[in-house]
């Protein structure tokens, strides 16, 4: 399969633990996002990366996360000292800056947490 | 403050109706307008859509964009079960970055 890839599936955690994700993109795509989704709501734009470099972080994304791109390949987000408002989906996708307007951003199966 | 409103929120349908789905944006530094459709897993991507009045189309889904007016239409012929699922509407913006945002979406249910 080449399409994104996100490990874990799923996580459960309690409060004050830290959680890692990780997110494999589509191989030779440039740009990467994360995103984080809620029950019935559209995503929520977190941070993108262009190759390794961090380029843009939402003000939705505290101090207590942090995101990585060490290699402009896979991608990791952390979250720190979790707290139960960070139970959510979260999304990555890949693209490939090139493409200009047609840039399409592909997601992968996302991770869910949920923070008891 | 940039926003993406899909209508309706909802919306049961039996075997073999029309449907049309609404999106409507004010967003700064529009780059292209996306159609995901999600079933408790990740969006999957159906149409990206960048000028007015050409209308996109696979199989029974088509969609397409007034830039004018500022909004998007997607429609399914013919529905079948399959097709239920939520379906999100995104815009790409912010210049350079060309992160997503995204409406609420419209919750399908299409019946036997």
């Amino acid at each position: 399969d080449t399409g994104v890839s996100q490990d874990p599936r799923h996580k459960i955690t309690k409060r004050g633990q830290n959680v890692t994700f990780r997110c494999d993109p589509i191989s030779e795509h440039n740009r990467l996002y994360w995103y984080r989704q809620t029950l019935g709501q559209g995503p929520e734009f977190l941070t993108y990366f262009q190759n390794e470099a961090q380029l843009e972080k939402s003000r939705l994304l505290s101090d207590r996360f942090s995101a990585e791109r060490p290699k402009g390949s896979f991608s990791t987000l952390e979250i720190q000292r979790t707290e139960q408002g960070d139970s959510a989906m979260y999304l990555c996708a890949s693209s490939y800056l090139g493409q200009g307007a047609r840039e399409t951003q592909y997601f992968g199966p996302g991770t869910r947490l949920l923070v008891l | 403050e940039d926003k993406v409103v899909q209508s309706p929120l909802s919306l049961v349908v039996h075997e073999g109706d029309t449907v049309t789905l609404n999106c409507s944006y004010e967003v700064t530094n529009f780059r292209s307008l996306l159609w995901y459709k999600q079933e408790k897993k990740a969006p999957t991507f159906l149409f990206m859509l960048t000028s007015s009045g050409i209308e996109k189309k696979s199989g029974r889904l088509s969609s397409i964009l007034d830039k004018k007016e500022l909004f998007s239409i997607l429609n399914i012929t013919a529905t079948q079960t399959g097709d239920s699922a939520v379906y999100l509407c995104a815009v790409g913006y912010g210049g350079a970055t060309n992160k997503l945002i995204f409406g609420t979406g419209t919750l399908l249910a299409v019946q036997p």
